[in-house]
């Protein structure tokens, strides 16, 4: 265990459709990051947070926002959700930028 | 072009062999660095080592070992004595310093499996 938790477990959504992923990083970390895992894309950088603020971004499409909140848990929001998001969506916490990465057990979404 | 290339889709070993993994990463930043993380069948990513660009030496750790060689832009790493348990997929990972943050890459990673 990771100390790292992610809700839901599972998703499923149609089409057009907006969801909410949320993430509590391991205590003590002030840095969070999102990453999606699809079979075609491989595993893809989305965004990066440190103490509330965000720090760089990725691959992260203008469908998708990201916000790290006081207690520092994170959400990511996904909009006009299309088939390509199904995915596994990763959420992953350090002690600070570019150390090693603590990840949690993923979000499965399902876009029907 | 990719920024870190894992060569190797899928490796099978038969339990006791040793196996590499490779990793050839591309940056033009003088700082930055190098992971290895391992992906079980259960899901969840697991990190195994950092690495910064200052740090050459080679690091072992138990059946564990890489060795960052800059001169090649490589990161191998090597199982000694491959175990079931290390059947999983492995992703090398490279970060890059930003202004404020930093950007990270993975491989499209190795799957090992290690046959009983």
């Amino acid at each position: 265990d990771s100390g790292v938790t992610q809700t839901p477990k599972h998703l499923i959504t149609a089409t057009g459709q907006r969801v909410t992923l949320r993430c509590s990083p391991r205590s003590g970390d002030l840095s969070v990051y999102w990453y999606q895992q699809s079979l075609d894309q491989g595993l893809q950088f989305l965004i990066q947070y440190y103490n509330g603020e965000e720090r760089a971004k990725g691959n992260i499409l203008e469908r998708f926002s990201a916000q790290q909140f006081p207690d520092l848990h994170s959400e990511l929001n996904l909009s006009s959700l299309e088939l390509g998001d199904s995915a596994l969506y990763f959420c992953a916490s350090s002690p600070d930028v570019a150390y090693e990465q603590y990840f949690g057990p993923g979000t499965r979404l399902t876009v029907t | 072009a990719q920024k870190v290339t894992q060569a190797q889709t899928e490796i099978s070993v038969v339990e006791k062999e040793d196996v590499t993994l490779d990793c050839v990463y591309e940056t033009r930043d003088t700082t930055y660095y190098l992971f290895w993380y391992k992906q079980p069948p259960s899901g969840e990513l697991v990190f195994l080592i950092r690495r910064n660009s200052f740090d050459e030496q080679n690091e072992i750790s138990g059946r564990y070992s890489w060795n960052f060689q800059k001169s090649t832009s490589s990161f191998n790493f090597t199982i000694t004595a491959s175990q079931v348990v290390d059947s999983a997929v492995y992703f090398c990972a490279l970060s890059e310093a930003l202004l404020t943050g930093n950007q990270f890459y993975f491989g499209t990673g190795t799957s090992l499996t290690v046959i009983p």
